[in-house]
């Protein structure tokens, strides 16, 4: 049972538009969530966090927006780059720290 | 700061044989996590450490697999009798926590790639 979900498998985006990507969880007692980034062979880097008391947390160029009540995030890339190109997955905390993942989304920014 | 690592990168061998990860974490942390990465799927967590505690293992994939912290330093991910099943991308993560149990990122490794033929 995929407690997070993020159902768009690829995404394509032209340089210096938005890139959106969404997730969906299941289990409403998560209460943080982050996002990572990978680039081939290696492994995932940390991008941005939310806590489930806030609605919208800012860093750069990336935005991460939680709506509660339909169990969603968003992380939006504005402008969007080149080297953003990567697979993007966002996760939710368990207790003791754990990462549960979505299956990852593929954006490709194209100049 | 040379962040978390791996050893081995890659790794093949035969069905059947024992295979043993090793993973530095970032000096600091005392969280260490390990995770399996199949292709198309995001990382899967599998067990982890407070220090040298094991606080849980119940996801383990299967009794082949156990993992160590001796001195809460580095870890070790053992796969017994490996199956062509196994084969998939090993990931350890490490984070800091402070005494009130705030959470942290967790800070991934390169990743040991696992082929079983």
């Amino acid at each position: 049972d995929q407690q997070v979900k993020q159902n768009s498998p690829s995404l394509s985006v032209q340089e210096g538009r938005i890139s959106i990507l969404n997730c969906d969880y299941t289990n409403s007692m998560f209460d943080y969530f982050l996002w990572y980034k990978k680039y081939p062979a290696e492994g995932p880097t940390f991008l941005i966090s939310i806590s489930s008391i806030k609605d919208k947390n800012e860093d750069g160029r990336f935005t991460v927006f939680l709506n509660k009540s339909a169990k969603h995030l968003s992380l939006h890339i504005v402008p969007s780059q080149p080297g953003d190109s990567a697979v993007y997955f966002c996760a939710a905390i368990e207790p003791g720290g754990k990462l549960i993942f979505g299956q990852g989304t593929e954006l490709s920014v194209k100049p | 700061d040379t962040g978390v690592s791996q050893d081995p990168r890659h790794k093949i061998t035969k069905r059947g044989q024992n295979v043993t990860f090793r993973c530095d974490p970032i000096s600091e942390h005392n969280r260490l996590y390990w995770y399996r990465q199949t292709l198309g799927q995001g990382p899967e967590f599998l067990t982890y450490f407070q220090n040298e505690a094991q606080l849980e293992k119940s996801r383990l994939l299967s009794d082949r697999f156990s993992a160590e912290r001796p001195k809460g330093s580095f870890s070790t991910l053992e796969i017994q009798r490996t199956e062509q099943g196994d084969s998939a991308m090993y990931l350890c993560a490490s984070s800091p926590t402070d005494p009130t149990g705030e959470m942290y990122e967790q800070y991934f490794g390169p990743g040991t790639r696992l082929t079983v033929t």
